[in-house]
């Protein structure tokens, strides 16, 4: 089965910071990764996601990721918070086969001081 | 704005009390899901029905009880639930397909066991 990994459990950042939240997973197959977000008291939003092709995907936001394979990592990067991007991020993978179980990372609190 | 819809956004219930949450969508997905998710947690997979048919239960105890009455329908029937059974409780679908699988989230039901 596969699991994810998101050692940053809470990541405090001054406006115009850049960012960079870490991901990794394990398994050994094909997988899908995502990234969502959730604000404080709102839903889980799909923030991108990486199925094949390129591995520098893009997202809402101004956000992006990159797939780096050999590495098992899937990193969330932003070059300029703001405060309103304070929230919870989660990273979750699907494997091959098994495309209806999303398994979520612990996920990451950002706290975007102004 | 999400496309998956639930009701009621929020409910309080006794420990004897049934009750149901409600989830519709309408995109044409054939995958519906319940999520718990506990405060500053990832969300825990409860079940998932594929084509109206229950196709993973996590071994959920059976004061939750689900519901698929047709492509576009979910719910959850609750009894004699516990106080530590309050969390968020999040509807999700997707497409049905064995690879690239996007899964969108409901903007949840806040329940409350007292």
């Amino acid at each position: 089965a596969q699991s994810v990994s998101q050692h940053n459990h809470h990541v405090i950042l001054s406006e115009a910071a850049s960012l960079e939240l870490g991901c990794n997973y394990s398994y050994g197959g094909t997988v899908n990764l995502f990234w969502y977000v959730q604000y404080p008291g709102q839903h889980l939003q799909l923030l991108l996601k990486y199925f094949s092709g390129d591995p520098l995907v893009k997202g809402i936001k101004g956000f992006e990721a990159e797939f780096i394979k050999s590495k098992f990592s899937f990193n969330l990067r932003k070059p300029s918070v703001q405060w309103s991007d304070t929230a919870e991020y989660f990273c979750a993978v699907t494997a091959s086969g098994s495309a209806r179980q999303l398994t979520f990372g612990s996920g990451t609190q950002l706290t975007v001081l102004p | 704005d999400t496309e998956v819809t639930q009701t009621p956004k929020h409910l309080v219930m006794g420990m004897t009390n049934k009750k149901s949450l409600k989830c519709e969508q309408h995109m044409g997905h054939r995958a519906m899901y319940w999520y718990k998710q506990k405060a500053k947690k990832p969300p825990e997979l409860m079940f998932v029905y594929s084509y109206e048919k229950l196709s993973i239960n996590e071994s959920v105890p059976s004061r939750f009880s689900p519901e698929c009455p047709n492509s576009s329908l979910l719910n959850l029937h609750l009894h004699a639930l516990q106080p530590e059974d309050s969390a968020l409780y999040l509807c999700a679908s997707s497409q049905e397909r064995t690879y690239g699988n996007t899964i969108y989230f409901g903007e949840g039901s806040w329940l409350t066991v007292v």
